[in-house]
């Protein structure tokens, strides 16, 4: 079956040009989560969707950073205003629900200039 | 700050060697434990849960420390298939969050 989607797989941008990023879960995943993975670093977590709530938004590093899930499924994370130190790969992950056994998709590769 | 540390390696191993990777997190309220394998320029998959009894997999084996904080992934056999970077991941009581190590690189040597 289909896994987790993102898109786009790479992205540039100019500092202090608006990006979105897209998420498609797997079908019937009831939990989302945003991560970023710096160079050479884990994956840091941004934030968790359980459908359309965003129940933690506490990993997202600035106020210029905003996710939405707006119906449950397909996930955006918008960052406004980029920094060079935006560049990083942001995974999107699903569950059928809680934190455990995450399905991850390939990742955004944004490079910020 | 939730912590969970690895030695990045990287581990250089023969193909058919054991290999031992270890890590420790630093916050007790911890309550699931998984390790992920991360391929070059790919996602992380999960690779395994982590038991308090240590569970098995094939060649691969884990085991969890509580009273130590201390989480270990064995390999044997080691197979050119098992290059990856493995990343140490807990999951604390009441939070949806995982929190990752830095990962562990291993590179099989023929």
């Amino acid at each position: 079956g289909a896994g987790v989607s993102q898109s786009p797989r790479y992205k540039v941008a100019k500092r202090g040009q608006d990006v979105a990023l897209r998420c498609d879960p797997i079908s019937g995943h009831v939990s989302l989560f945003w991560y970023q993975q710096a160079l050479g670093q884990g994956p840091e977590f941004l934030t968790y969707f359980q459908n359309e709530a965003q129940l933690d938004k506490s990993g997202l590093p600035s106020d210029r950073f905003f996710a939405e899930r707006p119906e449950g499924s397909v996930s955006t994370l918008k960052i406004q205003r980029t920094q060079q130190e935006d560049s990083a790969v942001y995974l999107c992950a699903s569950s059928l629900t809680g934190p455990n056994e995450q399905f991850f998709g390939p990742g955004t590769r944004l490079t910020v200039l | 700050r939730k912590e969970v540390e690895q030695d990045p390696g990287p581990f250089n191993v023969p193909e058919g060697a054991t290999v031992a990777f270890n890590c420790t997190y630093s916050n007790s309220a911890s309550q699931s434990f998984f390790w992920y394998r991360q391929d070059c320029r790919k996602e992380p998959k999960l690779l395994m849960s982590v038991y308090s009894s240590g569970n098995e997999d094939g060649r691969f084996t884990a085991q969890l420390n509580r009273a130590s904080q201390y989480i270990s992934l064995l390999i044997r056999d080691s197979k050119l298939s098992d290059s990856a970077t493995y990343l140490c991941v807990v999951n604390e009581a009441g939070s949806y969050q995982l929190t990752f190590g830095k990962g562990t690189k291993l590179s099989v040597i023929p």
